[in-house]
């Protein structure tokens, strides 16, 4: 059972705007809307960000936010700060009723 | 305000079984789905599976079926995996997880994670 494809890191600077991508297949990503994105520092606990493609959770910054196209579903983050740097990882709904994980992206902050 | 709690850290040799429970106080249970997620030393997070309390069907990914169960006991609102045939590569620590509504597949509340150590 294959893991969806993440970039392993990607780096920016603080202000910028970087985009994650989340690649997966028809049987994912593509086939339907149950992608989500998760924050985890060092030590911590996943923090959902992002659900059903595109919905944040309140309490959730604005400055995160979702998409897709096709097979690759993307998480963009504006005005990079500092406390940004983490990994972060992708899920979606897999047929049939099962979910799988990206393999994660490390986010430097630089 | 709902919180999980897990069970604490276990230590188990190879080819034994464990069992971790979670508990969630403060709120609903038999309405959602709690799914459990592991994350190796250095690794991402992995689904393992989930269940419906008030519907008790599990289901599992492919790759832990026939070595994981996961249960709920609705009287003490605890969910539990048990995992056998333990192995070295099952140390992880272990959380579980729950939606952020029926059938979501996005988790909004997470136990503290337990540690499963798997050593001869």
């Amino acid at each position: 059972q294959s893991a969806l494809t993440q970039p392993a890191s990607v780096s920016g600077s603080p202000g910028q705007s970087i985009t994650l991508s989340c690649t997966g297949t028809s049987n994912d990503v593509g086939g339907h809307n149950y992608v989500s994105w998760y924050q985890q520092h060092p030590g911590n606990v996943p923090k959902l960000l992002i659900y059903e493609v595109t919905n944040r959770p309140s309490g959730v910054s604005n400055r995160f936010s979702g998409s897709k196209s096709g097979n690759t579903a993307s998480l963009t983050i504006s005005g990079l700060q500092a406390d940004d740097e983490a990994d972060y990882y992708c899920t979606s709904y897999r047929d049939t009723s099962s979910l799988v994980f990206g393999g994660g992206t490390k986010l430097t902050v630089l | 305000q709902v919180q999980l709690v897990q069970s604490g850290a276990e230590v188990k040799t190879p080819g034994s079984s464990v069992k971790v429970s979670c508990e969630a106080s403060g709120g609903t249970f038999s309405n959602f789905a709690f799914s459990w997620v592991r994350q190796a030393p250095g690794e991402g997070p992995e689904w393992m599976g989930r269940t419906i309390p008030i519907l008790n069907i599990p289901n599992y990914a492919q790759k832990f079926r026939g070595r994981v169960t996961i249960t709920a006991d609705e009287s003490t609102n605890t969910v539990y995996m048990e995992l056998s045939s333990l192995r070295s590569e099952d140390t992880a620590v272990y959380y579980c997880a729950r939606d952020r509504y029926l059938s979501s597949w996005s988790f909004d509340l997470w136990g503290q994670g337990t540690l499963v150590t798997v050593s001869s």
